[in-house]
């Protein structure tokens, strides 16, 4: 069954403090790799896509990079504007059907 | 701004009644996808239309039903209403028909079932 399981579940970060957040997945024939931010309430705003293993893409505090099994979205020096919720999403195609399977997100805090 | 509304935000509503909730996806796309997104839950897909026609389909109840019409704009049906069904639900709009492209979403309608 495909997976999409993102770590922490939560993460409280002080102002200026880098860290990290992983996803990680169990997809057969990865076609690429979507990260998106979601603040309380509203929709998804889509952040990046990642199609191969060992690229990288950057937004302003932002830095996503992906490997075979697993993503990343470095934040740098985060600032309090930051703090949402990080979704990362794997499409998958297989014949006919196509769907796209949503971790269920990083709550991502950032203390002033 | 993404450029996909959804109507309307809030629906309050009670068990067994009948809703629907519209969506127009942006300008030039063609694809529309239904989410569903409950309380400490991730985004459930739903379905998935391409300029008219039915993709695929996810977890979706027999109880729900959707279409996607000529000017492009979809709307998904909610009937015989449970508790249960209380949730975000969110469209996103894409160019192309294929999952690799990524998807826009619209500010969501929260239905309440009371």
């Amino acid at each position: 069954e495909d997976q999409v399981t993102q770590s922490p579940e939560a993460l409280r970060l002080q102002e200026g403090e880098s860290s990290s957040l992983n996803c990680s997945y169990t997809v057969s024939g990865l076609r690429g790799l979507f990260w998106y931010r979601q603040d309380p309430g509203k929709g998804p705003e889509f952040l990046f896509t990642l199609y191969s293993a060992g690229e990288e893409k950057e937004k302003e505090r932002l830095k996503a990079t992906l490997t075979k099994k697993e993503s990343f979205l470095h934040i740098t020096a985060p600032k309090p504007e930051d703090s949402a919720t990080y979704l990362c999403a794997v499409p998958k195609a297989r014949g006919g059907y196509q769907k796209v399977t949503f971790g269920i997100g990083t709550k991502l805090q950032v203390i002033p | 701004d993404s450029g996909v509304t959804q109507t309307p935000k809030h629906l309050i509503t009670a068990t067994g009644q009948r809703v629907t909730l519209r969506c127009s996806p942006r300008s030039g796309d063609l694809s529309v996808y239904w989410y569903q997104q409950s309380l400490d839950q991730g985004l459930q897909f739903l379905i998935h239309y391409y300029n008219g026609e039915e993709r695929a389909k996810g977890n979706i109840l027999e109880r729900f039903s959707a279409q996607q019409f000529p000017d492009l704009h979809s709307e998904l049906n909610l009937s015989s209403l449970e508790l249960g069904d209380s949730a975000l639900y969110f469209c996103a709009s894409s160019a192309g028909q294929g999952v690799i492209h990524e998807q826009f979403f619209g500010p969501g309608t929260r239905l309440t079932v009371l």
